[in-house]
């Protein structure tokens, strides 16, 4: 079946435009996260959302960015007034139940966000 | 935080096993240990989780010590494509958003 997609695979934008990234989950999968890595570093977590319940936004570096899911399937995660320090690949995985739960969770190509 | 501790890279010779550690001291009793990799410029792809019990499949094989403080991934044959960043990640809460922090990984170069 199909995996995680995420458009577009590469995204060059202006320093202060908005920015949106999109996820296609698994279907059927209820948990889903967004990552961000950073040129040669692991993967920092920033928001998570599990089925109907209210996201964990915890990770989130600033009030510029944000994310949606909706109809509990495809996700987007948007950033308002881009700066060149968000210049990173932003990863989105799916789990079909909370991820740690005896179950793993499966990640996207990413989408690699170039701010200049 | 990352929960666990890897070293930064590691080298292994085609052919051979390869043997990652991970230390996860503070892991508690219901807790699942992690093993993802990521080859350059790809999504991490999973490898192979345990609870307590040894755990072997297709890809790896994965040995928890009895204390369950540590952990090994060994790659039986590692062939040049093996070459990648390794992580454990340890959840150190259910459900939620805790323990989902990946650290920097063991970078597995493997050498012809």
């Amino acid at each position: 079946g199909a995996g995680v997609s995420q458009s577009p695979s590469n995204k060059v934008t202006e320093k202060g435009k908005d920015v949106e990234l999109r996820c296609d989950p698994i279907s059927g999968h209820t948990a889903l996260y967004w990552y961000r890595q950073s040129l040669g570093q692991g993967l920092e977590f920033l928001i998570y959302f599990q089925g109907n319940s209210a996201p964990d936004k915890s990770g989130l570096p600033s009030d510029r960015f944000s994310a949606e899911r909706t109809g509990g399937s495809v996700s987007t995660l948007t950033i308002q007034r881009t700066q060149q320090e968000d210049s990173a690949v932003y990863l989105c995985a799916s789990s079909p139940h909370p991820w740690g739960m005896n179950t793993e969770a499966f990640f996207g190509q990413g989408t690699r966000l170039t701010v200049v | 935080d990352a929960k666990t501790t890897q070293p930064t890279s590691m080298d292994c010779a085609e052919g051979r096993a390869a043997n990652l550690p991970c230390n996860h001291s503070t892991i508690s009793g219901n807790e699942y240990v992690y093993w993802y990799r990521q080859i350059h410029s790809q999504g991490p792809q999973y490898i192979i989780h345990g609870l307590k019990n040894n755990e072997t499949n297709e890809m790896a094989s994965l040995i928890i010590t009895e204390d369950r403080k540590s952990s090994t991934l060994i790659l039986p044959h590692a062939t040049l494509r093996d070459t990648a960043v390794y992580y454990c990640i340890v959840r150190v809460k259910g459900g939620g958003a805790d323990g989902l922090t990946f650290g920097k990984g063991t970078h597995l170069i493997i050498q012809p």
